[in-house]
């Protein structure tokens, strides 16, 4: 079946140090893959995504490259900031419109 | 768009009550999603539909929980004789190929927290 696997947590970073997240995935053929973000007290909430290989996705700093060869879409930034610190999911679907599967979410603490 | 709403935000039950949580999607988004989250895990597809037609159900869905979408708009999930291992917090999510292009991001709302005692 299809699985996801992220690194666990916490990651705790000091303000403006290089975030990397890494993800990994297990799925037949082109699965979507997708970053989820989730703030203290609120919903998941998307972050980014790619729908095939090389696609990299990009959205308030942070960045993944959806990697067919390793099977990974792991999360980058350059300069984290107190406000990033959150829980971090990576997910993959398999056909548009069809279920997600997410990875065990890794949390980050960024301390200014 | 006022996103997705759930309701209630929290629900406190003692084992062996039912309860029913209720998700409304985003209006005219066709396909709507429950998962489950547990505290430090992933949240795990429970079941969706399109429009009023459930198309898909986990095996995570024992017989004991129940989902509807009778007129394709709203959607509850009802779990019966609720068990210490039902406490968890509920995602609803939404989402359609019409307003979101072809891949059909799902739009998570708030989610219900269940505590059984």
């Amino acid at each position: 079946g299809n699985s996801v696997t992220q690194m666990e947590g916490p990651v705790t970073l000091s303000e403006e140090a290089f975030l990397t997240i890494n993800c990994t995935y297990t799925a037949t053929g082109y699965p979507s893959l997708f970053w989820y973000v989730q703030y203290p007290g609120e919903g998941l909430q998307l972050l980014l995504k790619a729908t095939k290989a090389d696609d990299k996705g990009s959205n308030k700093g942070f960045e993944a490259t959806y990697r067919k060869e390793t099977t990974s879409f792991h999360l980058e930034k350059g300069s984290v900031q107190v406000s990033d610190s959150a829980v971090y999911f990576c997910a993959l679907r398999k056909d548009a419109g069809n279920m997600l599967t997410f990875g065990g979410g890794t949390r980050l603490m960024v301390k200014p | 768009d006022t996103g997705v709403s759930q309701n209630p935000r929290h629900k406190i039950t003692k084992r062996g009550q039912n309860v029913t949580f209720r998700c409304d999607p985003i209006s005219e988004h066709n396909r709507l999603y429950w998962y489950r989250q547990t505290l430090g895990q992933g949240p795990e597809f429970l079941t969706y539909f399109q429009n009023e037609a459930q198309l898909e159900k986990s095996r995570l869905l024992s017989d004991r929980f129940s989902a509807e979408r009778p007129k394709g708009s709203f959607s509850t999930l009802e779990i019966q004789r609720t068990e210490q291992g039902d406490s968890a917090m509920y995602l609803c999510a939404s989402s359609s190929k019409k307003l979101t292009g072809p891949t059909y991001e799902q739009y998570f709302g708030p989610g219900t927290r269940l505590t059984v005692t």
